[in-house]
């Protein structure tokens, strides 16, 4: 069974930019978390959707987005980037988010911000 | 507020040697208790979850334990090998949060031939 990929793994953007990036979780995997990853921050909860809608969020501002899809692939969008949002960007999927199910977690996207 | 604590920040130890990795909870109102492994630079694999109602879980040369009471975490590993060498995070999830994790900051581990 393929694990839980994650494109692109690697991303330069400028100040100002948009960024889109993407998640398919392991087959049969409804629920996608996403985190972000920083030294000085450590992992953080950006948010959650589960059938396409979002059912969980973390204390992120606006600008960090995203969306599940019917086939349960998710995208997250972070637009106006900051040089703060330099990061590695995780995704997670498990059958259907439940306290109790382990959470499989992809490579991560390395967002740089320049 | 959950907040999750691990301690110390790094390691180092020699092969073969037994070693326990720490990690501690605000909330004792938690629903389970996950230990993870990080290589540099890539993706977490899991290693055990401890469900609240349990005590300890075991896997191969790992073995993880839980005290809800003191709010903490222990992460036992067996006569240490080079491969063991990786950042070790332990993260809480708590009631009514679904899979939402709060994690540790790790502990990395290095392990010396």
């Amino acid at each position: 069974k393929a694990g839980v990929t994650q494109t692109p793994r690697y991303l330069i953007k400028t100040r100002g930019q948009q960024v889109t990036l993407s998640c398919s979780p392991i087959s049969g995997h409804r629920s996608v978390s996403w985190y972000q990853q920083t030294p000085g921050q450590g992992l953080q909860f950006l948010f959650e959707y589960f059938s396409e809608t979002q059912r969980n969020k973390g204390n992120f501002p606006g600008r960090f987005s995203g969306r599940q899809f019917s086939n349960s692939r998710s995208e997250m969008n972070v637009s106006t980037l900051e040089l703060g949002d330099s990061a590695l960007y995780l995704c997670a999927s498990s059958l259907t988010g439940e306290e109790q199910e382990t959470q499989y977690f992809g490579p991560g996207t390395r967002l740089l911000v320049l | 507020k959950q907040e999750v604590t691990q301690i110390p920040a790094a390691l180092s130890v020699p092969e073969g040697e037994n070693l326990v990795l720490n990690c501690s909870f605000t909330d004792s109102a938690i629903y389970n208790l996950q230990w993870f492994r990080q290589d540099p630079g890539k993706g977490l694999t899991s290693l055990l979850l401890i469900q609240s109602s349990q005590r300890e879980q075991t896997s191969g040369r790992l073995n993880a334990s839980l005290d809800k009471s003191s709010g903490r975490s222990t992460l036992y590993i067996a006569a240490s090998q080079p491969g063991d060498s990786a950042t070790y995070l332990c993260a809480a999830t708590n009631y009514n949060q679904g899979g939402k994790l709060i994690f540790g900051q790790g502990t990395e581990l290095s392990v010396k031939p």
